[in-house]
């Protein structure tokens, strides 16, 4: 079945660093990939998404790049701030189906000034 | 603008015990799901519905059970509560074809 595979965290990082967190997913067919983000205490947010090879997904700084030769969703942002520290969910959804997401295991990102 | 809302945010059972969660979208999306989130574990499907009146299972449906009676409403029904159970769950929304809207999540503990 599908299957998204995400670096394990927490990823620790100074204000104003790169970042980078890892996807890699396992899929039949073409699904749509998504970045999702939980703030403490709160639901999930759609950060970005891409639904198709190629195609770059941004979102308040943050990108990601749908690579079908290397399966992979990566999340970038160029300058993280302390408002940034959440945890990060990879997910792929089918889009033949019902939309139900699969999801990654999360990685938490702590931020600090 | 409500989006997605869900009730109770909290709770403590005991084992054996039964109990609703109750999820409600002002959005007039099509499909609704109910997702329980587990340390280290991600979030996994409980069930899902793509309409009024219909439901499926999804990748952890055991002990659950699910009911669409209105487009608006999704709950989330726990028979005989157990210690497994104890979880967040997230229920969400979408049009067809289209990302989903999450709710706030439902703390749940049980003893």
């Amino acid at each position: 079945g599908d299957s998204v595979t995400q670096m394990e965290g927490p990823v620790t990082l100074s204000e104003e660093a790169f970042l980078t967190i890892n996807c890699t997913y396992t899929a039949t067919g073409y699904p749509s990939l998504f970045w999702y983000v939980q703030y403490p205490g709160e639901g999930l947010q759609l950060l970005l998404k891409a639904t198709k090879a190629d195609d770059k997904g941004s979102n308040k700084g943050f990108e990601a790049t749908y690579r079908k030769e290397t399966t992979s969703f990566h999340l970038e942002k160029g300058s993280v701030q302390v408002s940034d520290s959440a945890v990060y969910f990879c997910a792929l959804s089918d889009p033949t189906g019902y939309s139900t997401l699969t999801f990654g295991k999360g990685t938490m990102l702590l931020v600090s000034p | 603008n409500a989006g997605v809302t869900q009730t109770p945010k909290f709770r403590v059972l005991k084992t054996g015990q039964s109990m609703t969660l109750l999820c409600a979208q002002d959005m007039n999306h099509e499909y609704m799901y109910w997702y329980r989130q587990d340390p280290g574990m991600g979030l996994r499907l409980i069930h899902y519905s793509v309409g009024e009146g219909t439901t499926a299972k999804g990748e952890v449906p055991d002990g659950y059970n699910v009911s669409r009676l209105k487009k608006q409403n999704f709950l989330l029904g726990l028979e005989s509560a157990a210690p497994s159970q104890t979880s967040v769950y997230f229920c969400a929304s979408s049009p067809r074809g289209q990302p989903q809207h999450f709710g706030d999540g439902t703390r749940l503990s049980i003893l």
